[in-house]
């Protein structure tokens, strides 16, 4: 079936702006992670979901940036009042278990300026 | 939490040669091992991974080792081919907890 998809694939905002990162993982995973890549820097964890819980969210840098998955499936990454310092690529993966091989989205590249 | 060092931060090297690839974590829990490769532009995609009741496992031009005793695995790629040219990056992770990645490696291989 189709891979992780992600959308948008780019996204510029305003400084102070709220934003919404889409992930729809392959169908039947039931791990979902959500990583951020700087540039020239290896993926960076910020949440894990396990079904529709949380079960490590201790990667997300403060409480600006929230992300559900209310049913298990497709998953949204929330980030409120968004700083220049929050431009990276979001990198969504997920697996059909935990400590099994993760499979990545193409990502979402965010510009704050 | 898991800490996962990896050493070169680029290498260039010439067609035909072999690369070697180091990482290095810290939490002894950790089980599963896997390498991505990065394109430019591009999703990490999974190359090889080995799970800690192996020393070594091998796919064509690529292999991994692991020393669980030293906390370290390492990633060869032999017969190198422009289209090796990537960022690597090295993963370490246990049931407890997900994935953690070194800084990656940037190989170049030059015909």
């Amino acid at each position: 079936g189709a891979g992780v998809s992600q959308t948008p694939s780019n996204k510029v905002t305003e400084k102070g702006k709220y934003v919404e990162l889409r992930c729809d993982p392959i169908s039947g995973h039931t791990a979902l992670y959500w990583y951020r890549q700087s540039l020239g820097q290896g993926p960076e964890f910020l949440i894990y979901f396990q079904g529709t819980g949380a079960a490590d969210d201790s990667g997300l840098p403060n409480d600006r940036f929230f992300a559900v998955r209310p049913e298990g499936s497709v998953s949204t990454l929330k980030i409120q009042r968004t700083e220049r310092g929050d431009s990276a690529v979001y990198l969504c993966a997920s697996s059909p278990a935990s400590n099994t091989e993760a499979f990545f989205g193409q990502g979402t590249r965010l510009t704050v300026v | 939490g898991e800490n996962v060092e990896q050493h070169p931060s680029t290498l260039s090297v010439q067609e035909g040669d072999s690369a070697v690839i180091k990482c290095t974590y810290s939490d002894s829990a950790s089980n599963y091992f896997p390498w991505y490769k990065q394109e430019l532009g591009k999703r990490p995609q999974l190359i090889i991974d080995i799970r800690s009741n192996v020393g070594e496992k091998k796919d064509q031009r690529i292999a991994v080792t692991l020393n669980k005793t030293a906390k370290h695995f390492s990633l060869h790629i032999t017969e190198t081919q422009p289209e090796d040219s990537a960022v690597y990056f090295c993963a370490a992770s246990s049931g407890y907890s997900t994935l953690t990645f070194g800084k990656g490696t940037m190989l170049l291989v030059s015909p």
